[in-house]
C-alpha cells in the first residue's frame, strides 16, 4: 500500500535556527515527489517537484532533496514568515492520483 | 488570471440536504481534482478528471458525485449530506499531459462545509 509519512508533526524554531522536515514514502514506481506550503485558511501552494534520487531544488531559504525512500525539506535561517504547514505528496508512474502526507506544522518564533 | 476559484467559501447544511460545490480554472488545465482535508488525515482525493467529459474515483468517493461538462469547470455534488462530510474541500488543477511539469497541481482557496 502506498504511504507517505511526514515528521515531525509539529516543529517550533527560533528565528535563524535551521532544521529539516522529513517525508518518507513507500510507493511502487515513483513518478515525482511534491512539496507544498499551506497557510491557515488557504489552499496549498506549490513549492518543488523532485523526480529522481539525488535531485535538489532550492528557493530562498528552502532546499528540497530526494533519496529513494525519503525527501527532506531543509530550512536555513528561517524567518517568522516561513511559519506554515508543509505538505509532501507522491505521484506513481502508473497513476494520476497523488498521495499526501499529513504535513508538518512549522512555527518560527521571532 | 484568477487561477483556481471555488464557490461557495463556506456553507452549513443539515443532514440529508444536497449541494454542489463549483470549481473553476482559467489556466486551460486538462486535469482537475477534488480533495477533502480533515485534521490528522491530510488531503484525500475524492474524484478526479483527466479531461472534459471524464471522471474517475479517488481514495474516498462514497457519498459524492462529480461532473466535468466544461473543461474549465469541475463540480462536486453531495446528494444527501452526512455529518461525516464536514470538512474543508479543495479543488486543484494541473497542466496538460505530456509536459514535464504536467503534475504540478494548483489549488483553490477551499470550501468549508459544516453538516449538522
Amino acid at each position: 500500500e502506498d504511504q507517505v509519512t511526514q515528521s515531525p508533526e509539529a516543529l517550533r524554531l527560533q528565528e535563524g535556527e535551521s532544521s529539516s522536515l522529513n517525508c518518507s514514502y513507500t510507493v511502487s514506481g515513483l513518478r515525482g515527489l511534491f512539496w507544498y506550503r499551506q497557510d491557515p485558511g488557504k489552499g496549498p501552494e506549490f513549492l518543488f517537484t523532485l523526480y529522481s534520487a539525488g535531485e535538489e531544488k532550492e528557493k530562498e531559504r528552502l532546499k528540497a532533496t530526494l533519496t529513494k525512500k525519503e525527501s527532506f525539506l531543509h530550512i536555513t535561517a528561517p524567518k517568522p514568515e516561513d511559519s506554515a504547514t508543509y505538505l509532501c505528496a507522491v505521484l506513481r508512474n502508473d497513476g494520476n492520483q497523488f498521495y499526501f502526507g499529513t504535513g508538518t506544522s512549522l512555527t518560527v518564533i521571532p | 488570471n484568477a487561477g483556481v476559484t471555488q464557490t461557495p467559501k463556506f456553507r452549513v447544511l443539515k443532514t440529508g440536504q444536497s449541494m454542489t460545490l463549483l470549481c473553476a480554472q482559467d489556466m486551460n488545465h486538462e486535469y482537475m481534482y477534488w480533495y477533502r482535508q480533515d485534521p490528522g488525515m491530510g488531503l484525500r482525493l475524492i474524484h478526479y478528471s483527466v479531461g472534459e467529459g471524464t471522471t474517475a474515483k479517488g481514495e474516498v468517493p462514497d457519498g459524492y458525485n462529480v461532473s466535468r461538462l466544461k473543461k474549465q469547470n469541475f463540480l462536486l455534488g453531495l446528494e444527501s449530506a452526512a455529518p461525516s462530510q464536514t470538512s474543508v474541500y479543495f479543488c486543484a488543477s494541473s497542466r496538460p499531459a505530456g509536459l514535464a511539469t504536467r503534475e504540478t497541481q494548483y489549488f483553490g482557496p477551499g470550501t468549508r462545509l459544516l453538516v449538522l
